[in-house]
């Protein structure tokens, strides 16, 4: 069946530091692929989305690119915060519902 | 614009009592969701609910009955909770069947003793 796979954490850097996440996924036909963010004590929060191959979705300093030959989606910021540390988490939409990876948590030192 | 809102946000239950979740969202979506979020595990669909009027199982539905009460609202029923189902829940809603992505309430937090 569908499913996602994202680097287990945690993963700790630097301010300023360069991020990534790594998200593959396995499905048949173009689901559409998001990211999203879980501060400490709440929900999800969409952070970004792309629905076809090589759409590029970003928010906050967040990018990622649906790969439809890697069969990825990256999450990548370019230089993080503080505020940046949560948990993360890669999901594709399938047969009316998300499905979701196991998320990463992130931690930045300042 | 309160979005989806759950309550109560904490819950102990002693095991074989019984509770109901609630959820409701103003956002006039037609698909709601309950997942459940256990350390390690990532979020695990227990029901949805794809339009009013319609439920489906998700990948753990087992001890968790729903009902779409109407548009608004969804609730997730415990009838006889056991220690493993201690967890965090959430609700979540969508306009078109998930297409666009999700909003989630900010949880409820059950411990079953």
């Amino acid at each position: 069946g569908d499913s996602v796979t994202q680097m287990e954490g945690p993963v700790t850097l630097s301010e300023e530091a360069f991020l990534t996440i790594n998200c593959t996924y396995t499905a048949t036909g173009y689901p559409s692929l998001f990211w999203y963010v879980q501060y400490p004590g709440e929900g999800l929060q969409l952070l970004l989305k792309a629905t076809k191959a090589d759409d590029k979705g970003s928010n906050k300093g967040f990018e990622a690119t649906y790969r439809k030959e890697t069969t990825s989606f990256h999450l990548e910021k370019g230089s993080v915060q503080v505020s940046d540390s949560a948990v993360y988490f890669c999901a594709l939409s399938r047969d009316d519902k998300i499905i979701f990876g196991k998320g990463t948590r992130l931690h930045i030192l300042p | 614009n309160a979005g989806v809102t759950q309550t109560p946000k904490f819950q102990v239950l002693k095991t074989g009592q019984s509770m109901t979740l609630q959820c409701a969202q103003d956002m006039n979506h037609n698909s709601m969701y309950w997942y459940r979020q256990d350390p390690g595990m990532g979020l695990r669909l227990i029901y949805y609910s794809a339009s009013e009027g319609t439920t489906d199982k998700g990948e753990v539905p087992n001890g968790y009955n729903v009902s779409r009460l109407n548009k608004r609202e969804f609730s997730l029923r415990l009838e006889s909770a056991a220690p493993s189902q201690t967890s965090v829940y959430f609700c979540a809603s969508s306009r078109d069947r998930g297409l666009d992505g999700y909003t989630f309430g900010s949880g409820t937090r059950l411990t079953v003793v």
